[in-house]
């Protein structure tokens, strides 16, 4: 079975610096790899994804993600955080076909605080 | 486009008492799932619908548990006799695969208070 494990329950960045959110997977094969983003009652908003090709995959709002199959790690970067940034951040693994077929694993979520 | 919708927001119930939620996915988009997440947890995966079919629900967290999704759009799920430990935010996603990586979609939620 997949998991997901977010080391950072917590970070807190100053506003215009620059932002790495860690993701380490554990699956037995090739996983698609994704990360989200909820804000306060707003649902969850899909920011990138992965499964194969260039290892280092743009998104929105800024925001990229580095596969490396090596470390298991899908990291989640922005060069310069804006307030708005701040919300919780979850990596997530699929399985199957598309990545779908069994659902989502997520991670417990990191919440990102912005300082001003 | 109008995105997922849950329906309710919210529901206080007491314990013991049947809910049902509703989920109406992205129009045309086959595939529905529902999660559950739990206070400072990440979304849990509890059964998904291809069209009308249930194509997994070995997930779903008890027997109280059960989720329809009868013409193949709106689905609904219902948790029989509550608990206090049914206390959570019950997401659902929808989707529409085409090859490459399938995107789920999510609504907003519907969060649920076990009195």
């Amino acid at each position: 079975a997949q998991s997901v494990t977010q080391p950072d329950i917590h970070i807190t960045v100053s506003e215009g610096a620059s932002l790495e959110l860690r993701c380490n997977y554990s699956y037995g094969a090739t996983p698609y790899l994704f990360w989200y983003v909820q804000s306060p009652g707003q649902g969850l908003q899909l920011l990138l994804k992965y499964f194969s090709g260039d290892t280092l995959v743009q998104g929105i709002k800024g925001f990229e993600a580095e596969f490396k199959r090596s470390q298991s790690s899908f990291n989640l970067r922005k060069p310069s955080v804006h307030w708005s940034d701040a919300a919780e951040y979850f990596c997530a693994v699929g399985a199957g076909s598309g990545g779908g077929a069994d659902g989502l694993t997520f991670g417990k979520g990191t919440h990102l605080i912005i300082q001003p | 486009d109008t995105g997922v919708s849950q329906d309710p927001r919210h529901k206080i119930t007491k314990r013991g008492q049947n809910v049902t939620f509703r989920c109406d996915p992205i129009s045309e988009h086959n595939r529905l799932y529902w999660y559950r997440q739990t206070l400072g947890q990440g979304p849990e995966f509890l059964t998904y619908f291809q069209n009308e079919a249930q194509l997994e629900k070995s997930r779903l967290l008890s027997d109280r548990f059960s989720a329809e999704r009868p013409k193949g759009s709106f689905s609904t799920l219902e948790i029989q006799r509550t608990e206090q430990g049914d206390s959570a935010m019950y997401l659902c996603a929808s989707s529409s695969p085409t090859g490459g990586v399938e995107t789920q979609y999510f609504g907003p939620g519907t969060r649920l208070l076990v009195l």
